[in-house]
């Protein structure tokens, strides 16, 4: 079993719908990242948390540390919005050179 | 030139050949990585630099061997690579704050990435 998991892995909507996209994962982290990777390969990061919620733009990402567990909600889609999207958490303060552990990505593609 | 960039972006080699993959970043960091993702798999850390010191070698074979003569500029020179090495081979930076401890904690820029194809 990955220490990152995604669901769903692929996710079709269409344009307008809300989307959810989920992250469970099982190691101690001091923060979670949500990358977004265009076709051809270019990845953004798009947010880092490490509780609470962070919004930007049409995106909000949410973690439960407790629970751990994160979502990513895109609003209003738009085809621009396909992409993968990566979940990728970070090592427990202190212990040093904790490497970033991902998760396989959930891709997205939205129908005009 | 802002943000990180690769180059090149496409790359074509044979077993035998010798190349260099280049990484640049214009966001003043402090650190920086080389990643590998192949298809249907997570991204997979090679290498981190802190303060142009590599505080990471995550089991990669020595035909994959890092530079980092800045804290600006990143190399991976390539030797006798195999055909299972085919991937995108991804540079990121950031600006670690703590002094070379848990960099997974610090957002990364990443570049557009370089495609490599063994033969």
């Amino acid at each position: 079993k990955n220490e990152v998991e995604q669901s769903p892995q692929n996710l079709t909507a269409q344009e307008g719908e809300f989307i959810t996209i989920n992250c469970s994962y099982s190691v101690g982290i001091s923060a979670l990242h949500w990358l977004q990777q265009h076709p051809g390969g270019g990845i953004v990061s798009l947010f880092m948390l490490s509780s609470g919620k962070k919004k930007h733009g049409r995106l909000i990402a949410t973690i439960n540390i407790q629970e751990k567990h994160s979502s990513l909600h895109i609003t209003a889609s738009h085809p621009r919005d396909s992409a993968v999207y990566i979940c990728a958490v970070g090592g427990t303060r202190g212990f040093g050179n904790e490497k970033l552990t991902f998760g396989t990505g959930t891709r997205l593609t939205i129908i005009p | 030139e802002t943000g990180v960039t690769q180059t090149p972006r496409h790359l074509v080699m044979g077993m035998t050949n010798k190349k260099s993959l280049k990484c640049e970043q214009h966001l003043g960091h402090n650190a920086m990585y080389w990643y590998k993702q192949s298809a249907k798999k997570p991204l997979e850390l090679m290498f981190v630099y802190n303060f142009k010191e590599q505080t990471e070698n995550n089991s990669v074979p020595s035909r994959f061997s890092p530079e980092c003569p800045n804290s600006s500029h990143l190399f991976l020179h390539l030797h006798t690579l195999q055909p299972e090495d085919s991937a995108l081979y991804l540079c990121a930076s950031s600006q670690d704050e703590s002094s070379g401890g848990s960099w997974g904690t610090d957002t990364q820029y990443f570049g557009p990435g370089t495609r490599l194809t063994v033969l």
